[in-house]
């Protein structure tokens, strides 16, 4: 069984500063797919970042950035020059590379403060 | 290009009923998934159909059913509502073999539902 454990319910950050959201799995697969996934007041799950296991390079997008750790199974997102737009629930998401569903963790909720 | 969406927005039942939620995927998708996500959880998958057929089902019991369409849309039915399934329902489409072979799935807006 794949679980997907987000150990931080609630977060802040000051505008224009620097946050990371953690995030750890368990796996016995070897090769998936990691996701983040923002999830404003308006509800729309919105896709922000993705990792394939299989490549050692971090992701990257704009202001968003993650740290893979595969022996660790850890996948923090990192976001830079935080804006007021980005206030919202954060899932962290695994798929096994030959799965079609998605294993949500619990979810961290982000404040940017003004 | 038309998104994922979803109706009704909002929903009131009663323990006992029964209810249909619906879903209308993405321009050019055929795969359509439906989560539950109750307040303070991350979206738990339910099924998925895939060219009208399910193709892959959650550990959910089967009063929880649905159906594809010829044209992708899909339905969520629930029958003998239960207090405990009060929770937004969401629906992603997606199109098999799109970018570097992973199903990236597009999410609607949710329907709440609560049961009274």
């Amino acid at each position: 069984a794949q679980t997907v454990t987000q150990s931080q319910p609630e977060m802040s950050v000051q505008e224009a500063e620097t946050v990371t959201l953690s995030c750890t799995y368990d796996t016995s697969e070897n090769n998936y797919y990691l996701f983040w996934y923002k999830q404003p007041p308006s509800r729309q799950m919105i896709l922000v970042i993705r990792q394939e296991a299989y490549k050692q390079q971090n992701a990257t997008e704009n202001r968003f950035s993650v740290n893979f750790q595969k022996a660790a199974k850890s996948f923090s997102l990192k976001i830079s020059d935080s804006q007021l737009g980005d206030t919202a629930m954060y899932f962290c998401a695994f798929m096994k590379q030959t799965g079609n569903q998605f294993y949500f963790g619990t979810g961290t909720s982000l404040t940017v403060i003004p | 290009e038309t998104g994922v969406t979803q109706s009704p927005t909002h929903l009131i039942k009663t323990r006992g009923q029964q209810v249909t939620l619906r879903c209308s995927s993405q321009s050019g998708h055929n795969t359509v998934s439906w989560y539950q996500q109750a307040l303070g959880q991350g979206p738990q998958f339910i099924f998925q159909y895939y060219r009208e057929e399910e193709n892959g089902r959650g550990n959910f019991p089967p009063r929880f059913s649905g159906l594809q369409f010829p044209n992708y849309s899909s339905e969520l039915n629930v029958n003998a509502l239960e207090l405990d399934d009060s929770a937004l329902y969401l629906c992603a489409s997606s199109s098999p073999g799109t970018l570097a072979g992973i199903n990236e799935q597009f999410f609607g807006p949710g329907t709440r539902l609560t049961v009274l």
